[in-house]
C-alpha cells in the first residue's frame, strides 16, 4: 500500500523559511516522480512543484519560483521542499503526491498533507 | 499558462440520479486530463486519466469524455459516498493546473 506522510509544517512568520518532508512507502521511490500540490484553506488545488525520478528535472510554478527548492533523498525514500521568504498567501496544507507511472505528470497518491501557516 | 474552468461551481444531485461535471481547458491540453475527487479532512484521489480511463478501483459508474479544450465527467447514478468536490487538472503543459473544482452536493 502506498503511503506518503508530510511533515514539517507549522506557524512561520512572514520572510520566514520552512523545508517540508515527506517519506515515502510502499513502492520503489526511486523509480517514480514525485510533486508538491497545496491548498489553501477552504480553497481550491495549486499544483507547487515537481521533481523526476532521478532528482534531475525539476518545474515550479511561477508563484514560488526563485524561493522554492524541491529535491528528494532516494536512499531514504523522502521528498523535500524549501520554501524560502514566505508570505501570507503560502499559507495552505502542503500535499506530497506520487507522480503516475507511466505517460504524464499528474499526480496517483496522495498524502494528507502538513499545514504550513504564515502569520506574525 | 492554461487556465481550467469548471461548471458549475456547485452541483445539486438526488442520490440515484445523474451528474454532469464540466471542464474546459484556454487551449488545448489534447487528452492529458485528470480529475480527481476530495471529500472533507481527506486527500484527492485519482479517478479519471487520459481524459476516459478510470484508475485502478474506480467504480463504473465514474466516466469521462472529451479532448482538446472541452471535457465531462460523468456520475451515472450518485451514491451517498460520491458528494465531494471534483478536480480537473491538465497534464500537457507546464506548470500543470487545477480547475477551481465542482462541488456535488445533496439535493
Amino acid at each position: 500500500e502506498v503511503q506518503l506522510l508530510e511533515s514539517g509544517g507549522g506557524l512561520v512568520q512572514p520572510g520566514g523559511s520552512l523545508r517540508l518532508s515527506c517519506a515515502a512507502s510502499g513502492f520503489t521511490f526511486s523509480n517514480y516522480a514525485m510533486s508538491w500540490v497545496r491548498q489553501a484553506p477552504g480553497k481550491g488545488l495549486e499544483w507547487v512543484s515537481a521533481i523526476s525520478a532521478n532528482g534531475v528535472s525539476t518545474y515550479y510554478v511561477d508563484s514560488v519560483k526563485g524561493r522554492s527548492t524541491i529535491s528528494r533523498d532516494n536512499s531514504k525514500g523522502t521528498l523535500y521542499l524549501q520554501v524560502n521568504s514566505l508570505r501570507a498567501d503560502d499559507t495552505a496544507v502542503y500535499h506530497c503526491a506520487k507522480i503516475f507511472g507511466s505517460g504524464g505528470y499528474f499526480p496517483e497518491y496522495w498524502g494528507r498533507g502538513t499545514l504550513v501557516i504564515v502569520s506574525s | 499558462e492554461i487556465e481550467m474552468t469548471q461548471s458549475p461551481a456547485t452541483l445539486s444531485v438526488s442520490p440515484g440520479e445523474r451528474a454532469t461535471l464540466s471542464c474546459r481547458a484556454s487551449q488545448s491540453v489534447s487528452t492529458n486530463l485528470a480529475w480527481y475527487q476530495q471529500k472533507p479532512g481527506q486527500a484527492p484521489r485519482l479517478l479519471i486519466y487520459g481524459a476516459s480511463t478510470r484508475a485502478t478501483g474506480v467504480p463504473a459508474r465514474f466516466s469521462g469524455s472529451g479532448s482538446g479544450t472541452e471535457f465531462t465527467l460523468t456520475i451515472s447514478s450518485l451514491q451517498s459516498e460520491d458528494f465531494a468536490v471534483y478536480y480537473c487538472q491538465q497534464y500537457n503543459n507546464w506548470p500543470r493546473a487545477f480547475g477551481q473544482g465542482t462541488k456535488v452536493e445533496i439535493k
